[in-house]
């Protein structure tokens, strides 16, 4: 079965802190996304992937940047954490531009 | 730039109605359109999707969406509702060879709640 996991479920920071957040799948598909669920703002898009070895900025990618080392791994990186970044991330993959996507269970991270 | 509208945050209902979610779209020409569930604690799941031919789609769990070219809508329906549709569902558009087309637009999503 298709899956895409996310690690850390839950993180703590610090503002000015360095925070990862990793998303692997198993689907073997090209596209993978990053979101931030806020209440109030439904899913925005931070950054995505066509491939590994690319990075493609979405709508909100200020404050973060990507990584795809490999087809399964898309990391998300907050340099430098602020509290506005307090949200819950959601990674997702999806073959093709216009197929479902399929999301990890998301990651909860609280910056103080 | 294509947009899409939930206008109902909440909808409460009891178990056995039926329901509607409403969801409109804004965007010149062919559109590719998805309902998404996301049960609360879990990433979203896929319902459904319409890009063409018949505007009724059926999904699954019973729930099935009809596609409104002159009112721009993609409303989610289910004839009966069970406790466990308690989710929030998000209508979702992308347009097939825009500039952005790469990625999927959601909408702010809507909240159902089903009473027993």
């Amino acid at each position: 079965e298709a899956a895409v996991t996310q690690s850390p479920r839950n993180k703590v920071a610090v503002t000015g802190g360095k925070v990862t957040l990793s998303c692997n799948q198993t689907n073997n598909h090209n596209n993978m996304y990053w979101y931030r669920q806020d209440t109030g703002h439904g899913l925005r898009l931070i950054h995505y992937s066509y491939g590994a070895g690319s990075t493609e900025k979405g709508d909100i990618p200020d404050g973060y940047k990507a990584s795809r080392p490999s087809q399964e791994n898309f990391s998300l990186i907050l340099e430098l954490a602020t509290p506005s970044q307090t949200s819950v991330y959601f990674c997702a993959s999806g073959e093709g531009h216009y197929a479902e996507q399929f999301f990890g269970p998301g990651t909860r991270l609280t910056v103080l | 730039t294509q947009t899409v509208s939930q206008s109902d945050a909440h909808v409460t209902v009891f178990e056995g109605d039926s329901v509607e979610l409403r969801c409109n779209y804004s965007y010149g020409g062919s559109i590719y359109l998805s309902w998404y569930i996301q049960h609360h604690g879990h990433g979203l799941q896929f319902l459904l999707k319409y890009y063409s031919g018949n505007p009724v789609v059926q999904g699954v769990n019973g729930f099935e969406a009809e596609f409104s070219k002159s009112d721009s809508s993609f409303h989610l329906r289910k004839a009966s509702v069970h406790w466990s549709d308690s989710a929030v569902y998000f209508c979702a558009v992308s347009a097939p060879g825009a500039t952005n087309a790469y990625k999927v637009i959601f909408g702010k999503g809507t909240h159902l709640h089903v009473l027993p």
